[in-house]
């Protein structure tokens, strides 16, 4: 597609439970992002990936967290026992990666998952 | 490390007046600079971007930035602001395609009719 599609829109867990949260990068882009956007709007990196391998992991949380992108599905983003500083709003963005720069520089995002642990 | 801040935190203007939101960044070399608009309870929108050439960056809505390399600066500006452009505005720098956007703390605008 050409938008950035995450599913779904809001989620709301108890402290402790999992979350997973998806994310559809636009067709033929190489690479997608995880971005976390908390209360006061900080957004913090996570995770990104080249296809389906993991290209950088420097923002993941050691615990708890995890992501995949395998081929010919969508990427999730996986919160095992969620605590309550985990509500945030989670972005996925989608990037060509490919040709010649700068034009392919630009991320597009998606319009967000709606994490609410309670 | 690359780092972005945006001075002022809020910023309040009358419908029509003009509009400049700051951006400084912190990085070694010439950056991919992007400004992100985003609403109440919404996604991201791209404004513009500046990867080289021109330092004057035309984009969608009415709005404009200039990179001064000499002040580390990518100002957004728009000459008649709407009460439509109520909204959080981030600053935000990359090094190439394939590497994380560190995002600016943002500026919050509010539109007075």
């Amino acid at each position: 597609g050409e938008e950035v599609a995450q599913t779904p829109k809001h989620l709301v867990r108890g402290e402790g439970q999992k979350a997973k949260l998806y994310c559809a990068p636009i067709k033929g882009h190489s690479y997608v992002f995880w971005y976390q956007q908390v209360l006061k709007n900080e957004f913090k990196f996570l995770i990104s990936f080249q296809n389906e391998n993991v290209f950088d992991e420097t923002g993941m949380p050691k615990e708890r967290f995890s992501a995949k992108c395998l081929p010919n599905s969508p990427c999730s983003l996986e919160i095992q026992a969620t605590k309550l500083e985990d509500s945030a709003v989670y972005f996925c963005a989608s990037s060509p990666g490919t040709g010649e720069e700068p034009w392919s520089s630009e991320q597009y995002f998606g319009p967000g998952t709606r994490l609410t642990v309670t | 490390a690359q780092s972005v801040t945006q001075p002022d935190i809020h910023i309040t203007v009358s419908e029509g007046a003009s509009l400049e939101l700051r951006c400084n960044y912190s990085y070694g070399a010439t950056p991919y600079l992007f400004w992100y608009v985003q609403s109440p309870g919404q996604g991201l929108q791209l404004l513009l971007k500046y990867f080289s050439g021109d330092t004057l960056v035309q984009g969608i809505k009415g709005f404009e930035a200039e990179f001064k390399r000499s002040q580390s600066s990518f100002n957004l500006r728009k000459p008649s602001v709407h009460w439509s452009d109520a909204a959080e505005y981030f600053c935000a720098v990359g090094k190439t395609s394939y590497d994380k956007v560190t995002f600016g703390p943002g500026t919050s605008l509010s539109v007075i009719p």
